[in-house]
Order: C-alpha cells, then structure tokens, then sequence
C-alpha cells in the first residue's frame, strides 16, 4: 500500500463547476499537508498548504483536513478553464522533511 | 528575484551511459530536493542538500549521486543508466529546507533508450 493514495482521474467537469479531490494516507505523523498544481510541461506550484486538522480558504480555493480519517480534500469553486492542470497533493512528518507525494489528478476544466 | 532554474529541459541518452543535471536555486534559498517523477506518478524523493552537504536521502540506489555548490546551485548525477530512469527530474529550492517553501523548477525530461 502506498503512503499517500489519489484517484489519477482524468476529472472532467463544466466550467463554474465545484470541484473535490481527495487523498487519503496511512503514515499517522504527517502533520504538514499542501495542495500542488502542475501545468503540462512545468514544475508543481504550491496552491495551498495546512498544518494539522481543520480548514484553510484561500480565493476560490479550500483545503480540508481531517486527520482521524487520513483524508485530505481540495474544493475549487467556480472553476475556470485555467484551473485544467493535474493537481497533486503532498505531505510531510515535519517542515524539514522530505515530501511524500499523491500520483495526481488531471482535472479538465471544459467552457 | 529568478525562480529556480533547471538545465537542460530535455536529453535522451543511452542505457549505461551516464548523466548530469544542473539546478539554480531561487536567490535566498540554500536547500536543494531533486525529485523523480515518472510519467503519470507523482514526484518521488531522491535526495536534499543543505550547505553542500547530503541531508537525507529517498529509496534511490547510489549511483545517483549529487553536489550542492558554495551558491547553493546542485547537480544530480546518473551513473549507468537503466531504460527506468526515464523520467521528468524535479529539482526544488526552499529557504533552511522548509517544506512549505518549496520552489520547483520546470524540470528536465530524461529519456533513456
């Protein structure tokens, strides 16, 4: 079994859709959890990131925790073409450690 | 201020042979991570260099070696090649290793023939 388990997709929704994407984990001393977005051809850019259980927004961007699940989400609301990217979540025992990604999710974001 | 600066974007190369990739850390940043990720797969941890020295290392063979420069630029080396090295090499800066603080760079394409 894998650290850190994300659905690959591909995920394909209409613009203005609300979006949801999910891990799950098994290593219980993760306690930093991010969000990554990575164009075709780019390197992963951090969305957002959150330490320990409970919510975190940012724009149209909300983070979820829920650390007595292992579960961690990603709601984009009022998704826009641009947003089409794979998003990849990641997460870490500390700030100084290593990261342990997801294997991503595409998300197509069609007009 | 530049980003994190990863040369070459793409090479192919033969199996056995051996490679070396090149990393500019975002000015400010003196921790470098490389990263492996094979297509469709998310980023895997191959090792992280603080003060040009080795400071923790993923599940990767020894013939991946790398260097940190007194400019906190890095190398990652690939001795003897194999066709599964194929892949998208990350390299990411961040300010006294902090996770949070990652920067990637876009990466170099490696294929192995």
């Amino acid at each position: 079994q894998k650290e850190v388990e994300q659905d690959p997709g591909p995920l394909s929704v209409p613009e203005g859709a609300i979006v949801s994407l999910n891990c799950t984990y098994s290593n219980s001393a993760f306690q930093y959890f991010m969000w990554y977005r990575q164009y075709s051809r780019k390197g992963p850019e951090l969305l957002m990131y959150t330490y320990s259980s409970g919510n975190k927004e940012d724009g149209r961007f909300t983070a979820q925790v829920d650390k007595s699940s292992k579960y961690i989400s990603l709601f984009i609301r009022d998704s826009q073409p641009s947003d089409s990217a794979t998003y990849l979540c990641a997460m870490s025992e500390d700030n100084t450690d290593k990261l342990i990604f997801g294997t991503g999710t595409r998300l197509q974001v069609f007009p | 201020e530049t980003g994190v600066t990863q040369s070459p974007t793409h090479l192919i190369k033969t199996r056995g042979q051996q490679v070396t990739l090149r990393c500019s850390s975002q000015s400010g940043h003196n921790t470098v991570s490389w990263y492996q990720q094979a297509l469709g797969q998310g980023p895997q941890f191959i090792f992280q260099y603080y003060r040009e020295e080795e400071n923790g290392r993923g599940n990767f063979p020894p013939r991946f070696s790398g260097l940190q420069f007194p400019n906190y630029s890095s190398e990652l080396n690939v001795n003897a090649l194999e066709l599964d090295d194929s892949a998208l090499y990350l390299c990411a800066s961040s300010p006294m290793g902090q996770a949070i603080g990652y920067t990637f760079g876009s990466g170099t394409r490696l294929t192995v023939v």
